[in-house]
């Protein structure tokens, strides 16, 4: 099945400056690459997705990059700002049952961005 | 649009009881994804499930746990017999059907996910 590595666990940044986070897949059927924000115990949420008809998104001061035949694609949060601190996860779909299609997300493990003021 | 809504928020369950956890999905989503996710690690994919239909569950285990999707009402995970090993956050997720983007390629929609349901079983 799909495998998703997200590097790294942790990562510490000064207020103002830009944070990468970096994930791999095993799949290369998968299709879809969304990232999530969880903050301590609350829900996650979606802050920005690609596909894989496109190799770069942005949305103000967040990014993402995909590189389909590296199978890696990676978050990039600009200026940043203390709100940013959380958890955040990286997610491909997996194609499920052949013909079929499952559409769940494998999740990376997670980088905890802490934002120093 | 209230949102993906779980019930209830914490749950608390001796040895050998059983545990079930509610999932009302987003107004006009039919796709249902239940996802567990253990202290400072990722989700973990359990089961996939359409109205009446569970589509995937190859992330559930075999036994003593089920989900379903009733015609009407909310999703239901039931885990029988819970065990210490269960105690974990159970996250809901829901979306619309997936879209024709590219010819030919059906790719996800964004799932919502719910506000979780915390399992302590002591």
């Amino acid at each position: 099945g799909e495998n998703v590595e997200q590097h790294p666990s942790t990562l510490s940044v000064q207020e103002g400056d830009s944070a990468v986070i970096k994930c791999t897949y095993s799949d290369s059927a998968s299709n879809y690459f969304p990232w999530y924000k969880q903050e301590l115990g609350k829900r996650p949420q979606l802050i920005i997705d690609i596909r894989s008809n496109v190799g770069e998104k942005k949305d103000q001061r967040i990014a993402v990059t995909l590189n389909k035949t590296a199978k890696h694609f990676s978050l990039h949060i600009t200026e940043t700002q203390p709100e940013d601190s959380a958890v955040y996860f990286c997610a491909a779909s997996i194609k499920g049952y052949s013909g079929a299609g499952s559409y769940q997300l494998t999740f990376g493990k997670g980088t905890k961005l802490s934002v120093i003021p | 649009n209230a949102g993906v809504m779980q019930n209830p928020r914490h749950l608390v369950r001796r040895r050998g009881q059983e545990a079930r956890l509610r999932c009302s999905p987003m107004k006009g989503h039919s796709h249902v994804y239940w996802y567990r996710q253990l202290p400072e690690e990722g989700l973990k994919f359990m089961v996939y499930l359409q109205k009446e239909n569970i589509i995937d569950e190859s992330g559930m285990p075999k036994e003593r746990f089920s989900a379903e999707f009733p015609k009407e009402g909310p999703s239901i995970l039931r885990i029988q017999q819970v065990v210490r090993g269960d105690s974990a956050a159970y996250f809901c997720a829901s979306s619309l059907d997936p879209q024709t983007l590219v010819p030919g390629v059906r790719m996800n929609t964004e799932a919502f996910f719910g506000q979780g349901t915390r399992l302590t079983v002591v």
